[in-house]
């Protein structure tokens, strides 16, 4: 089965730098999809960023980034100059393109700094 | 991508009662999932919506306990039954959109058991 791990429960990053959140995944699928989600205190889920596990490119979304190690099975966030909206809960999850549910990790709580 | 009213988004119920959460996506879509996300933790599947077919549930749930319904395919309710306090989390709708898109979620119902 497949299991995706987050590390790190809390992280902090001052306002305006730039803050790696981590994630590890196991799986024995070649084809498979990744994602970054992000839950503010709204509680709504919102897709920060997806990586397609065939496509080597590291995918990007403005000030957000991956760090996509396939045979490491690492997927990273990296967030760039960090502001205050981006505090929230950070879920890595994983998709496998044989069938449609997600599986989340437990989630790191990124805090921003002023 | 697809949006999706979730109702109620929160409710104080009495332990032993039911309560039957709505979700109205504007778009058709196959499939629909249930999660649940229990205080500072994770979001698990329940079960997964098909219209026109009994909902799959995942391990740990029964449909005894968390009755679906899927009756076209825009709209599904999840009953949670003969609820006690360990039942309080927040339960999210979502909804698959292709590959690409990742998935889509509800805004949340908190439902506290009392």
């Amino acid at each position: 089965a497949q299991t995706v791990t987050q590390s790190q429960p809390e992280m902090s990053v001052q306002e305006a730098e730039t803050v790696t959140l981590s994630c590890t995944y196991d799986t024995s699928e070649s084809d498979y999809y990744l994602f970054w989600y992000k839950q503010p205190p709204s509680r709504q889920m919102i897709l920060v960023i997806r990586q397609e596990a065939y496509k080597q490119q590291n995918a990007t979304e403005n000030r957000f980034s991956v760090n996509f190690q396939k045979a490491a099975k690492s997927f990273s966030l990296k967030i760039s100059d960090s502001q205050l909206g981006d505090a929230a809960m950070y879920f890595c999850a994983y998709r496998s393109a044989r069938d449609d549910k997600i599986i989340f990790g437990k989630g790191t709580r990124l805090h921003i700094l002023p | 991508s697809a949006v999706i009213s979730q109702k109620p988004s929160r409710d104080i119920c009495q332990r032993g009662t039911s309560l039957t959460i709505q979700c109205q996506v504007d778009s058709q879509v196959t499939m629909m999932f249930w999660y649940r996300q229990q205080p500072g933790q994770s979001l698990t599947l329940i079960a997964t919506a098909n219209q026109g077919s009994e909902a799959t549930y995942e391990s740990g749930f029964v449909i005894d306990k968390f009755p679906i319904s899927r009756p076209n395919l825009t709209f599904s309710t999840l009953t949670v039954s003969n609820m006690s306090p360990e039942d309080s989390s927040i339960y999210l709708c979502s909804v698959g959109r292709g590959l690409d898109y990742g998935y889509t979620f509800g805004s949340g119902t908190r439902l506290t058991v009392v």
